[in-house]
């Protein structure tokens, strides 16, 4: 089955700057990329998504890219803020299975003022 | 207001008993799923179901049964619980069909002692 690697597991940055978070995929079926934003004891969140038919897409201060070719994406967050402190998950979706989200192990976002 | 209702939110069980988890989605989905996190592992995709039939399912243990009685109901049974079985399990749902968002409830936590 698929499987998605994430990293780093935590990523301290400075507010006002730049946060990356990287994820790689095995599955070439895989076509649909959603970012999740998770904060302590609550539910995960869609933040962002991409589909298999472009390589950018940004809402706001969100960028995501994908390279179909390395079978890596990645999440950019433009002048982080300390509300963007939580934690953030990658997935896949479209290969094997119905539906099935295939989650990286999630990356822990601490933005200090 | 939250649109997928999971009862109860904590759950504190013994082991080698039963239990089941409630979730009612009102999003008019014909998606609905389950997913397990722990502190051993991330978000863990465990069953996927379409228009109350099952589609998916990543769980190897015969102890976990998903039971839909209504189109937007999707209840999970555990049975004889095991300690290792304890962490919050997110019922989720999406339109019909595939890479579309998909929501997440509030989780029940369990733990098994």
């Amino acid at each position: 089955g698929e499987q998605v690697e994430q990293l780093p597991s935590i990523l301290r940055v400075q507010e006002g700057s730049s946060a990356s978070i990287n994820c790689s995929y095995e599955d070439s079926a895989s076509n649909y990329f959603p970012w999740y934003k998770q904060e302590p004891g609550e539910n995960p969140k869609l933040i962002i998504d991409i589909r298999s038919n472009m390589e950018r897409k940004q809402i706001q201060e969100l960028i995501v890219l994908l390279d179909k070719k390395a079978k890596r994406f990645s999440l950019h967050i433009t002048d982080t803020q300390p509300g963007d402190s939580a934690m953030y998950f990658c997935a896949a979706s479209g290969g094997s299975g119905y539906n099935k989200l295939t989650f990286g192990k999630g990356t822990v976002l601490l933005v200090s003022p | 207001d939250p649109k997928i209702i999971q009862k109860p939110k904590y759950l504190v069980a013994v082991t080698g008993s039963e239990k089941i988890l409630i979730c009612e989605q009102y999003l008019g989905h014909n998606a609905m799923y389950w997913y397990r996190q722990s502190a051993k592992k991330p978000l863990e995709f465990m069953f996927s179901y379409s228009y109350q039939k099952l589609m998916d399912n990543q769980t190897a243990s015969s102890r976990f049964q998903p039971q839909s009685s209504k189109k937007n109901h999707l209840d999970l049974q555990i049975t004889a619980l095991k300690p290792d079985d304890s962490a919050t399990y997110f019922c989720a749902s999406s339109q019909q069909g595939g890479n579309t968002e998909v929501f997440f409830g509030k989780g029940t936590r369990l733990t098994v002692v």
